[in-house]
């Protein structure tokens, strides 16, 4: 059975810290991971990861993919009141570009 | 372009009653998928469409029923609602290239009593 996993569920940092979301899979037919950002509505797209080793990063949020190891992690540095939200990690398999999501991580970041 | 936009936003059910959840997109995307979201649960894939006239079952289909006439449009259908099925519903599309990013719409919540 198809499984994405993240870790922690949730966590509250205060404003400056550097956090670090993780995300594993098991999943047939590999063929990309999405990071998504989730506030009160729909998710927002951050980072599509193809490839092993080869890190994208977007200012202060940069994630990195290890096919070998079968994870990603998001990584959050100089992190602000504005990147509270649920961080969701999805697995696309398949020729149809099926996702599979895992529940989520809950980041809180308080003054 | 408007992306991808659902209808209803909120609507409340009593158990037993039909209703069809409005979803469109004017990407021209080929792949639409209908994914529910519950607390705890993450999202899961109710149903998807890989193009006009090709739908195929996710993980969590019974209860829902889907057609894909046009490339715009995707609705789900609920046949006879039940409780179970309260939950935060997001319709997604993406070009189908293969890779899977995925565009959602705002989501509709819907109640059922």
């Amino acid at each position: 059975e198809d499984k994405v996993v993240q870790s922690p569920l949730s966590l509250v940092v205060h404003e400056g810290d550097t956090v670090t979301l993780n995300c594993s899979y098991e999943v047939t037919n590999f063929r990309s991971l999405l990071w998504y950002k989730q506030e009160k509505k729909a998710p927002t797209f951050l980072f599509m990861l193809t490839s092993s080793g080869i890190e994208k990063k977007s200012g202060r949020l940069s994630s990195i993919l290890d096919k070998k190891e079968l994870f990603s992690i998001l990584n959050i540095t100089a992190t602000q009141t504005g990147d509270s939200a649920v961080y969701l990690c999805a697995v696309v398999r398949g020729t149809a570009s099926k996702l599979t999501f895992g529940t989520g991580t809950r980041l809180q970041v308080t003054l | 372009n408007a992306g991808v936009t659902q209808t209803p936003k909120f609507q409340v059910l009593k158990t037993g009653q039909s209703m069809t959840l409005q979803c469109a997109q004017d990407m021209n995307h080929e792949y639409m998928s209908w994914y529910r979201q519950d607390p705890g649960m993450g999202l899961r894939l109710i149903h998807y469409s890989v193009g006009a006239g090709i739908t195929d079952q996710g993980e969590v289909p019974n209860g829902y029923n889907v057609s894909r006439s046009t490339t715009e449009d995707f609705p789900l259908r609920l046949l006879s609602a039940a409780p179970s099925q309260t939950s935060v519903y997001f319709c997604a599309s993406s070009s189908g290239t293969g890779t899977g990013e995925q565009y959602f719409g705002p989501g509709t919540r819907l109640t059922v009593t």
